[in-house]
């Protein structure tokens, strides 16, 4: 069974203050690492795919990582637009049509 | 561009009655799903449709059914609801049939449901 855990819960974070988000997953055959961001009253909205470990992708203020056990998405110099929950989802080969979500680390970003 | 539409946005419901949950897509997409999303445990996915003509349970499909009317439409039924099934509903959709790279989810803005 595919397995995923986001840490931290909750990160309040100040203006400008970079950190990371953490995925750690447990699947039979990765065959894709989602990361999606999630606005209030919003469903998800997709960011990045990760499929091998070693590969990062980056958008703006967003860099994700992958390794063979865990993903991180780093946020550098964040800005109170940047505040959301944000999602991590696996698809693996064992469940190929299905997405195992995380519960998701909501974010805030205070000015 | 509308993407992914759920209608409706906000239900009540009494305990026992029933109700469908609609959504559509624009995309072409091959494969639609329905997930219940509750504080603290993420998304689940209810019921899953790879293709035109056929659907799979997922995670928590019991007191559910689900009808994928064609190509564009996949709808959620709840025959007798019940508190447990207060939640918030996301249809999504992917363009494959999940085996294909590059098969990111597309998700509508949901349905917010509350059984009384």
């Amino acid at each position: 069974e595919d397995q995923v855990t986001q840490s931290p819960e909750a990160l309040r974070l100040q203006e400008g203050e970079s950190s990371s988000l953490n995925c750690s997953y447990t699947v039979s055959g990765l065959r894709g690492l989602f990361w999606y961001r999630q606005d209030p009253g919003k469903g998800p909205e997709f960011l990045f795919t990760l499929y091998s470990a070693g590969e990062e992708k980056e958008k703006e203020r967003l860099k994700a990582t992958l390794t063979k056990k865990e993903s991180f998405l780093h946020i550098t110099a964040p800005k109170p637009e940047d505040s959301a929950t944000y999602l991590c989802a696996v698809r693996s080969s064992g469940s190929a049509r299905q997405l195992t979500f995380g519960s998701g680390t909501q974010l805030t970003v205070l000015p | 561009n509308a993407g992914v539409t759920q209608t409706p946005k906000f239900q009540v419901l009494k305990t026992g009655q029933s109700m469908t949950l609609q959504c559509a897509q624009d995309m072409n997409h091959n494969s639609m799903y329905w997930y219940r999303q509750d504080p603290g445990m993420g998304l689940r996915l209810i019921y899953y449709s790879a293709s035109e003509g056929t659907t799979d349970k997922g995670e928590v499909p019991n007191g559910y059914n689900v009808s994928r009317l064609n190509k564009r439409e996949f709808s959620l039924r709840l025959e007798s609801a019940a508190p447990s099934q207060t939640s918030v509903y996301f249809c999504a959709s992917i363009p494959g049939t999940g085996h294909q790279r590059n098969t990111e989810a597309f998700f509508g803005q949901g349905t917010r449901l509350t059984v009384v």
